[in-house]
């Protein structure tokens, strides 16, 4: 069963726009991860963001975490043709920091 | 750094067939764990191990079968290939059971005709 959602399933901007992308789940979570896949290659790590926090940063992301609503959502500001990626959102459920679910992911068109 | 290594990339199969799908990596990590990606689905956990010598059952186990003799190495062995099988791979690993992010490899693309 999919524990996490994302939304938009897809989503095209122009460079130096931000993108929002969102990921909804179900049950309590230990963490939340957001990930990043470019075409045929593996998931590369953007950010974990712990049940206790709220909001992370790192470079142009920005991350936050509403767990009353069970949500997420993951910002990219002033995006480069080189952000073209699927986003995939990860929860760790409570009891257990390793074990993922993913969400079926954001596909970002950044067009120049 | 290698960093996670997964051989081979490509892979055909006849149903039925037996394989293995090969993981290293270099980072001394003690949790490895194994996924599949299909088509509009996230990835699905297969199975994963917390150190050598401990496997565990993730999502979607049947059909598949893992060890763990030492910490570098996680191979995925399928028993008798299945058309619903057909999916691409990643191994995955990080350093222990904490909150840490996992690094993947880039995957083994699997067709069982």
């Amino acid at each position: 069963s999919q524990q996490g959602e994302e939304d938009p399933q897809a989503l095209s901007i122009q460079e130096g726009e931000n993108a929002t992308m969102n990921c909804s789940y179900k049950t309590s979570i230990n963490n939340l991860q957001w990930y990043r896949q470019n075409s045929g290659r593996g998931l590369v790590h953007l950010i974990l963001i712990r049940s206790n926090e709220r909001e992370k940063h790192s470079g142009r992301l920005r991350v936050t975490l509403d767990t009353s609503k069970k949500s997420s959502s993951l910002l990219i500001t002033a995006s480069r043709a080189a952000d073209t990626a699927s986003y995939f959102c990860a929860t760790a459920l409570t009891g257990t920091a390793s074990k993922l679910t993913f969400g079926t992911g954001t596909r970002l068109q950044v067009t120049l | 750094n290698a960093g996670v290594t997964q051989t081979p990339k490509f892979q055909v199969l006849k149903t039925g067939q037996s394989m293995t799908l090969q993981c290293a990596q270099d980072m001394n990590h003690e949790y490895m764990s194994w996924y599949r990606q299909d088509p509009g689905m996230g990835l699905r956990l297969i199975h994963y191990s917390v150190g050598a010598g401990i496997t565990d059952q993730g999502e979607v186990p049947n059909g598949y079968n893992v060890s763990r003799s030492t910490t570098e190495d996680f191979p995925l062995r399928l028993l008798s290939a299945a058309p619903s099988q057909t999916s691409v791979y990643f191994c995955a690993s990080k350093k222990d059971a904490g909150n840490q992010p996992q690094h993947f490899g880039d995957g083994t693309r699997l067709s069982i005709l």
